[in-house]
C-alpha cells in the first residue's frame, strides 16, 4: 500500500500560536489529499480537500482563515492552526487519494496529536 | 444526517468467537472501502470493493459488498485479540464532488482473551 506520513505526530502549543502540521505521500503523488479531524471515540469528520496548485475546497462549518492549507507540491499539504485555542485541541489526520481504474483508494498518515494550552 | 450507518456501534466478544459489522446506506457508492483504527494512529486500509454482490477474503477476514452496491459487511472469524480496534467503512461516489469518502460512524470492537 501507499505510505503517507505526518509530522509531527504530537504538539503542544499555547493558546493565540499557530501550528503547521505537513502531510507527505512518501512513494507516490498524490494531486488530492484531505484533511480530517477526529474527537476520541467517533469517526472522521472531514474538514478540507486539498488539491495540488489550487485553493483547498472546505467543508460546510470549516473556516478557511482558520485552518490555512497549502499543497504546493505533488508530495506535500500543510494544514497551519492559526491562533490556536483550546477548542482546537483534536487529532488530525491527513489522507492521500490514489486514484484506481476502479475505485478511488484513500491512505492515511498515522495522525498529529494537537493540544493546545 | 448519516450517509453510512454502521451497526454495531460497539462489540465486546471473547477471543475465538465470530463478528460481524453491518454498513448500510440509501445511497449507491462505486467503491467502498474498510479500514481498521487503533488508538493514536491514522486508519490503515484493509480492502476495497467496487463490483456489487462482491467478496473478498483477507485470511480470518471476510468482506462483502452488496448487489445494489448500498451495504457492506465485515465478518471475522475467530477472532483474536489483535482484531481490537475502530473499524470504518467509508464509500466512494463517482460524482462526488473532489473525490470525498462518506465515513460511517465507526463500529468499536474489542477482543477479549
Amino acid at each position: 500500500g501507499a505510505v503517507v506520513s505526518q509530522h509531527p505526530s504530537r504538539v503542544i502549543c499555547k493558546s493565540g500560536t499557530s501550528v503547521k502540521i505537513e502531510c507527505r505521500s512518501l512513494d507516490f503523488q498524490a494531486t488530492t489529499m484531505f484533511w480530517y479531524r477526529q474527537f476520541p471515540k467517533q469517526s472522521l469528520m472531514l474538514m478540507a480537500t486539498s488539491n495540488e496548485g489550487s485553493k483547498a475546497t472546505y467543508e460546510q462549518g470549516v473556516e478557511k482563515d482558520k485552518f490555512l492549507i497549502n499543497h504546493a507540491s505533488l508530495t506535500l499539504s500543510t494544514l497551519t492552526v492559526t491562533s490556536a485555542h483550546p477548542e482546537d485541541s483534536s487529532f488530525y489526520i491527513c489522507s492521500a487519494r490514489v486514484p484506481r481504474r476502479f475505485g478511488d483508494t484513500q491512505y492515511f498518515g498515522p495522525g498529529t496529536r494537537l493540544t493546545v494550552l | 444526517t448519516q450517509l453510512l450507518e454502521q451497526s454495531p456501534q460497539f462489540l465486546s466478544i471473547q477471543e475465538g468467537e465470530n463478528l460481524t459489522v453491518y454498513c448500510n446506506s440509501s445511497s449507491v457508492f462505486s467503491s467502498l472501502q474498510w479500514y481498521r483504527q487503533e488508538p493514536g494512529e491514522g486508519p490503515v486500509l484493509l480492502v476495497t470493493v467496487v463490483t456489487g454482490g462482491e467478496v473478498k477474503k483477507l485470511k480470518r477476514l471476510t468482506f462483502q459488498f452488496g448487489d445494489a452496491r448500498k451495504d457492506s459487511s465485515l465478518h471475522i472469524t475467530a477472532a483474536q485479540p489483535g482484531d481490537t480496534g475502530l473499524y470504518l467503512c467509508a464509500g466512494a461516489r463517482r460524482r462526488a464532488a473532489g473525490n470525498k469518502l462518506t465515513f460511517g460512524g465507526g463500529t468499536r470492537v474489542l477482543v477479549k482473551p
